[in-house]
Order: C-alpha cells, then structure tokens, then sequence
C-alpha cells in the first residue's frame, strides 16, 4: 500500500530565505506526482506536476524534482516571501487512470 | 470563469440525518472525485466519478453516497450510517484526455460539523 508522508510538519523561516520541503513515498512505482498549496480554510491549488520520466518541473519561484528510486520528491522555493505561507501538500498517482495518495502536508509561515 | 463550486461553505447535521453536499464544475472535465480532509491528515478518498452515470467507492466510502446523473454535477450525501462526520470535504475534477497526467481541481470546500 502507497503511503506518503512530509517533513517538517511545521516550518517558519524569514522572509528572503531559500527553503526545501520533503515529500516520500513508500513505493517506487508511481505514475506522477503533484504538488499542491493550500490556504486556511481553502481548497487546493496546483503548483506542479512531474510526470515519472521527468526529473523536474519548475514555475517561476517553484522547482520540483522527482527521485523515484529512492522515492522522494522536494519542492524548493526561492527567495521566500511572507504570501507563500501556507501548506502544501504533496500527493503520488499509483498508476495510469489510478487516484492520487496524499501526504499530511507541511505547514509553512514566512516571517516578514 | 471556470472552476469548482461547492456549497454550502459550512453544514451542519443532527444526530441521524442526512445531508448533501453539493459540488458543480464547469470545466467540461470528465472526472469527478470528493475527499475528506482530517486535521494533520493527508486527503483520503471518499468517491470517484469517471464518467456520467459511473461512480467508484474510494479509501473510506462507508456512510457516503453519490451520484452522477450530470457531467457538471457530482453531489456527496454523508448518510447517518457516518458516525464520525466532522471534517472538511473537498471537490476535484481533472480531464481525462491523457488519462493520469492531467492535473485535479480543486474547489474550496465544505466544513461539516455535527451539532
């Protein structure tokens, strides 16, 4: 069974700061995976989507990289600012047609 | 502007009723799907819709119906059979030209809590 999870849980950096969130997965063979942000009582938002041959995407200040042998994914974000607080999530499709898995999520607060 | 609706924001139910959750796009996306979002939880999935008039059980159908009689219209009714109810319910929807590698949509929930 596919299980994600993310660390931090939690984490609060200065505004200006480069910064890493971690998402793994248990099983290797996924199809893709997508990363989402999502705002205090909001739904979703997409940021990213890697598709399994891919090793990265990248949006602006946003770069996702896909390591499927080891079974990870990071979302790397420039030069933080105080509107990028919120949690994101990171969430793996099990196959072609399949649904996704998502992680817990990663609360994130940029201090101004 | 094309998206996701669902309504109402906040719900809430009595001991032993039903309720319905409503969920509309007009995204003329095929696939429909509702999840369920716990406090320092990832989504789970409670069911899916592939096509109109098709529907599949997700992770955690027990106590859920739905149905698809439209494209647009994909509504979730948390029965009393759902005995732990209190959460926050969401609404995606994706193409499925390229099944799998189109991204889900998301609409921006609804807060269910038992009075």
């Amino acid at each position: 069974k596919q299980e994600v999870t993310q660390i931090p849980a939690a984490l609060s950096v200065p505004e200006g700061e480069n910064l890493v969130l971690n998402c793994s997965f248990t099983d290797s063979a996924i199809y893709n995976l997508q990363w989402f942000r999502q705002d205090p009582g909001k739904g979703l938002t997409s940021l990213l989507l890697i598709q399994s041959s891919q090793r990265e995407q990248t949006s602006g200040r946003l770069n996702a990289s896909l390591d499927k042998s080891s079974g990870r994914s990071t979302l790397y974000i420039a030069a933080s600012q105080p509107g990028d607080s919120a949690t994101y999530l990171c969430a793996v499709r099990r196959g072609y047609g399949q649904n996704f898995v998502f992680g817990p999520g990663t609360r994130l607060s940029v201090l101004p | 502007d094309g998206g996701i609706t669902q309504s109402p924001k906040y719900l809430f139910r009595k001991e032993g009723q039903n309720v319905t959750l409503s969920c509309e796009q007009n995204l003329n996306h095929d696939a429909m799907y509702w999840y369920r979002q716990d406090p320092g939880q990832g989504l789970r999935l409670i069911y899916y819709s592939q096509i109109v008039n098709d529907f599949q059980k997700g992770d955690i159908a027990e106590g859920y119906s739905v149905s698809r009689e439209k494209k647009e219209s994909f509504p979730l009714t948390v029965t009393s059979a759902q005995k732990n109810p209190t959460a926050f319910y969401l609404c995606a929807s994706s193409s499925r030209q390229g099944v799998g590698n189109q991204p889900q949509h998301f609409g921006d929930g609804t807060r269910l809590s038992i009075l």
